[in-house]
C-alpha cells in the first residue's frame, strides 16, 4: 500500500536558518505529492504541491521537488521566520484512488528569535 | 473566497452518546472527504463522497456513518461514542477532474475542523 515517511521532529532552528524536512514515499502508480502546514489550533493549509516527476512546487519561500528516482519530496526554505513555526505534513494522493490523502507523521518545526 | 465550513467547531459528549458533524464544501466542489486526527497524530482518512455516492472508505469504524446530500454538504454520524473517538475531525472538499489522463481530483481544501471530546 501507499505510505509516506518524513523525518521526526521537533526541529528547532534559529530565525534565518535553512530548513530541510525529508519526505520519502511508497506508492503505486503516479501519485501527486503535497506539503500541508498546520499552525497551532488550526486546520490544514496546502503549502505546495507537485503532480509529476521533476515538478517543483513553491510557495512563501518554501520549495520541494518531486524526485521519482529517489521517491522523495523534501521541503526546503532558505531563511525561516518565527512565523514558520508549525507542524508540516508530507502527503500523497494516488491517481488510482479518489484523491484520498495519505499523510506522513508530521514534523514540528520551532523557530526561535 | 469561500472556504469549507464545519460545524460545530467544538463538541463535548459523554460515552455511548451520538454526535453529528456537518461539512459544507466550497461551492461547485463535488467531492468531500472526512479525516480524523488524534492528538499528536497525522490525519487518517475515514471516507469520501463524490456526487452524493460513497467513493472511497478508509479506517472508519462501523459505529460511524456518513452521507452527502443533494446540496453537496456532508454529515458524519457517530454513535456509541468511546473515549478514543476524541479527536479533531476534518472535512475537505475538492473538484473531481476525471480519471482520463490520470487527472484524478484537484487539490483538497480543508475546513477548520471539529474538535470532539468524549468524556
Amino acid at each position: 500500500g501507499n505510505s509516506v515517511t518524513q523525518m521526526e521532529g521537533p526541529v528547532t532552528l534559529s530565525e534565518e536558518a535553512f530548513l530541510t524536512i525529508n519526505c520519502t514515499y511508497t506508492a503505486t502508480g503516479y501519485p501527486s505529492l503535497f506539503w500541508y502546514v498546520q499552525y497551532p489550533g488550526e486546520g490544514l493549509q496546502l503549502l505546495l504541491k507537485a503532480t509529476k516527476a521533476d515538478d517543483k512546487g513553491s510557495n512563501k519561500g518554501f520549495e520541494a521537488t518531486y524526485r521519482k528516482e529517489t521517491t522523495s519530496f523534501h521541503l526546503e526554505k532558505g531563511s525561516v521566520q518565527v512565523s514558520d513555526s508549525a507542524v508540516y505534513f508530507c502527503a500523497l494522493s494516488s491517481t488510482d484512488s479518489w484523491g484520498k490523502l495519505q499523510f506522513g507523521a508530521g514534523t514540528q518545526v520551532v523557530v526561535t528569535p | 473566497a469561500a472556504g469549507v465550513i464545519q460545524s460545530p467547531r467544538h463538541l463535548i459528549k459523554e460515552k455511548r452518546e451520538t454526535a453529528t458533524l456537518k461539512c459544507y464544501p466550497i461551492p461547485r466542489h463535488d467531492t468531500v472527504y472526512w479525516y480524523q486526527q488524534g492528538p499528536g497524530q497525522d490525519p487518517q482518512f475515514l471516507i469520501s463522497f463524490y456526487e452524493k455516492m460513497q467513493s472511497d472508505k478508509g479506517s472508519i469504524p462501523d459505529r460511524f456513518s456518513a452521507q452527502q446530500f443533494s446540496d453537496y454538504h456532508s454529515e458524519l454520524n457517530m454513535s456509541s461514542l468511546e473515549l478514543g473517538d476524541s479527536a479533531l475531525y476534518f472535512c475537505a472538499s475538492s473538484f473531481y477532474l476525471g480519471l482520463a489522463g490520470g487527472q484524478g481530483v484537484d487539490e483538497q481544501f480543508f475546513g477548520p475542523g471539529t474538535r470532539l471530546t468524549v468524556l
